[in-house]
């Protein structure tokens, strides 16, 4: 049975602090894994994309991590901005028609 | 380009009714799919459409769920009888086809059944 844990289920932090967010899975086989990011009342939105070829990516204060071997990902976030106050989810995919799991998400909040 | 459109946005219903929310996806986006979001929790998927057809429906309660995506593009989900652990948001969201796999969500119906 594909599941998938995050870690911790909510976090507080100051403005400006970094932090990581983390994602266990065992989805197999393993194509991606996708982190969304899920504010109040809207919809999930991609934030980034890793394939199982990939160990780091960045797009702009998100930097995504990836261990295949170990079925790990971490999402860190640097300098945080309010805008950031939001559920983070971790979806790994099996690729094809297979059933996509979303994580339970984490749900941070950035304070000033 | 236009995002994954839903309505209504809101809804209260009493137990035994029924509901149905509408969803109009992304033009030329072909895979279509509705999840089921209980407060806390992570998106659940109920039914994702290719086109027209059903490719995996096997979380939806069919007793009281259905759905339909006629001609391949808009898509209406049901519920009736409604009972009230259905309170949820219920999410559109809408890709190309796979392996393509970023799903494009609308902003969700949120309903409660009182």
């Amino acid at each position: 049975k594909n599941q998938v844990e995050q870690s911790p289920q909510s976090l507080i932090i100051l403005e400006g602090k970094n932090c990581t967010l983390q994602c266990n899975y065992t989805v197999s086989p393993f194509s991606n894994l996708r982190w969304y990011k899920q504010d109040t009342g809207r919809g999930p939105v991609s934030l980034t994309i890793m394939t199982f070829s990939e160990n780091t990516k960045s797009n702009g204060r998100y930097t995504a991590t990836l261990d295949a071997d170990t079925k790990q990902s971490s999402l860190h976030i640097t300098a945080s901005q309010l805008s950031d106050s939001a559920s983070y989810i971790c979806v790994p995919h099996s690729g094809g028609y297979q059933k996509v799991t979303f994580g339970t998400g984490t749900k941070l909040q950035v304070i000033p | 380009e236009a995002g994954v459109a839903q309505s209504p946005r809101y809804k209260i219903i009493e137990k035994r009714q029924s509901v149905a929310f509408w969803c109009n996806p992304i033009s030329g986006h072909a895979t279509l799919y509705w999840y089921q979001q209980i407060l806390g929790q992570g998106p659940k998927l109920l039914i994702q459409f290719q086109n027209n057809g059903v490719v995996d429906d096997s979380q939806l309660p069919k007793d009281r769920f259905s759905a339909e995506r006629l001609k391949g593009v808009d898509s209406t989900l049901k519920i009736q009888p409604a009972k009230l652990e259905d309170s949820a948001v219920y999410l559109c969201a809408s890709s190309h086809l796979p392996p393509d796999t970023e799903a494009f969500f609308g902003q969700g119906t949120r309903l409660t059944v009182v």
